[in-house]
């Protein structure tokens, strides 16, 4: 019983395609992240959403953008992916009032 | 922009040995937490402080959370090639999403 699951595990793209990975939670959790992950392991949040409100990190670019079919599932989409992009992506859920983030197990993008 | 530094970088100590990682900030948080992240898999919570001077102890790690709830720090004792991974503090503010470090990569050779 996954709690937080992700698809793909890998995607390996061309520079300039667009891609999709989507991101679904089982927890009945209120809020969804998405993170980015660089090589070096540093950890950046991108989006934050719950059905109220999205918030975006100024510095992710607007070729990302995250869509919520529902209340479990944020998917986030990439158009025009550059080489930069070429890292691994984590979704997260919270449970509305608590601090616990509970992760996916990450895709791994690799852009050429 | 509140900012989260840990140290060391990288460990890697033999199988019995004790060590401490630590996680500092010039900003104060409202809350700090920890996760291990092992290879090809999502950080999973450990444990998350909330009180400056607090400390919490699961089996054989020991959390502490500064005074002024600046810094954190992680006590393993008597390590085990199970802990290996990487460490990751994060510190929170109300309402505000959470702030990662860079982490600590721990090995711990049997």
């Amino acid at each position: 019983d996954t709690a937080v699951s992700q698809t793909p595990k890998y995607l390996v793209t061309q520079m300039g395609n667009d891609k999709s990975i989507k991101c679904e939670q089982n927890l009945g959790h209120d809020t969804m992240y998405w993170y980015k992950q660089d090589s070096k392991k540093f950890l950046k949040i991108m989006f934050s959403y719950n059905n109220k409100e999205l918030i975006i990190n100024e510095t992710v670019p607007n070729r990302f953008s995250p869509k919520s079919p529902d209340k479990a599932h944020l998917n986030l989409h990439i158009n025009s992916l550059e080489l930069g992009d070429s890292a691994v992506y984590f979704c997260a859920s919270t449970r509305q009032g608590s601090d616990t983030q509970y992760f996916g197990p990450g895709t791994r993008l690799t852009v050429l | 922009t509140q900012l989260l530094e840990q140290s060391p970088q990288f460990l890697s100590i033999q199988e019995g040995e004790n060590l401490t990682v630590y996680c500092n900030s010039s900003s104060v948080f409202s809350s700090l937490q920890w996760y291990r992240q092992e290879p090809g898999e999502g950080p999973v919570l450990l444990v998350t402080v909330v009180t400056g001077g607090e400390v919490k102890k699961l089996k054989r790690l020991t959390f502490q959370f500064g005074d002024a709830r600046k810094d954190s720090s992680l006590h393993i004792t008597a390590a085990q090639p199970g802990d290996t991974g990487l460490y990751l503090c994060a510190g929170g503010n109300y309402g505000q999403n959470f702030v990662f470090g860079p982490g600590t990569r721990l090995s711990v050779l049997p």
